[in-house]
């Protein structure tokens, strides 16, 4: 079974400044999906960003980007420039790239809070 | 674009109780339907797995009996929390995976937050 693992509890970053959320994870598959999820107080789950495994290239969404390392299972959330509104719940998730009856399902992993100070 | 709609969104009940929260598929038919519970502050975790007519498949510790899904057709998928309890307090979010062509890997519900008094 996969996992994926968070383990920074809380994170805080001023205003303007650039924070790194951390990501492992733990798998014997060689396709798969990473995703970023975002969820603030109102608690809806919102997509930072996505990462296909087969692809070498950091995924990068505006003030958002990843570093995937495919090898040390690693995939960090670098968040450039902050702003107050991104105080959130920050999941990663791991998603299987095969088919079946679990097609779809997303292993999350812990969440890492992040404050934001003006 | 392709959304998931989760009713209702808050809901309060006396323990003892039975409560219905169904997520329906607008705009695309969703075989599957996932069911997550999230305590403040913690992750979500995946209840169970419906597939469209047939028989859930529930993660290991979660009580079939208790919580109890329904997916009788492609657009709607129902948890019932059966004699519910404060201990059941919590947040239930469903989603469904993504269509073809879509950037989202999946359509979440914007949740149920459930209070049992």
């Amino acid at each position: 079974a996969q996992t994926v693992t968070q383990s920074q509890p809380e994170m805080s970053v001023q205003e303007a400044e650039t924070v790194t959320l951390s990501c492992t994870y733990d798998t014997s598959e060689s396709d798969y999906y990473l995703f970023w999820y975002k969820q603030p107080p109102s608690r809806q789950m919102i997509l930072v960003i996505r990462q296909e495994a087969y692809k070498q290239q950091n995924a990068t969404e505006n003030r958002f980007s990843v570093n995937f390392q495919k090898a040390a299972k690693s995939f960090s959330l670098k968040i450039s420039d902050s702003q107050l509104g991104d105080a959130a719940m920050y999941f990663c998730a791991y998603r299987s790239g095969g088919g079946g009856t679990s097609y779809g399902k997303l292993t999350f992993g812990q969440g890492t809070i992040l404050t934001v100070h003006p | 674009g392709a959304v998931v709609s989760q009713h209702p969104s808050w809901v309060i009940c006396k323990s003892g109780t039975s409560v219905k929260i169904e997520c329906r598929s607008l705009d695309f038919q969703a075989t599957t339907m996932f069911w997550y519970r999230q305590f403040p502050k913690q992750s979500l975790m995946l209840m169970a797995t419906s597939n469209e007519g047939s028989k859930a498949t529930y993660e290991q510790g979660v009580e079939k009996d208790k919580f109890l899904i329904n997916h009788a057709s492609l657009t709607l998928s129902t948890l019932t929390v059966t004699s519910a309890h404060p201990e059941d307090s919590s947040f239930y979010i469903c989603s469904a995976p993504s269509i073809a062509g879509s950037n989202q890997p999946q359509h979440f519900g914007d949740g149920t937050r459930l209070s049992i008094l």
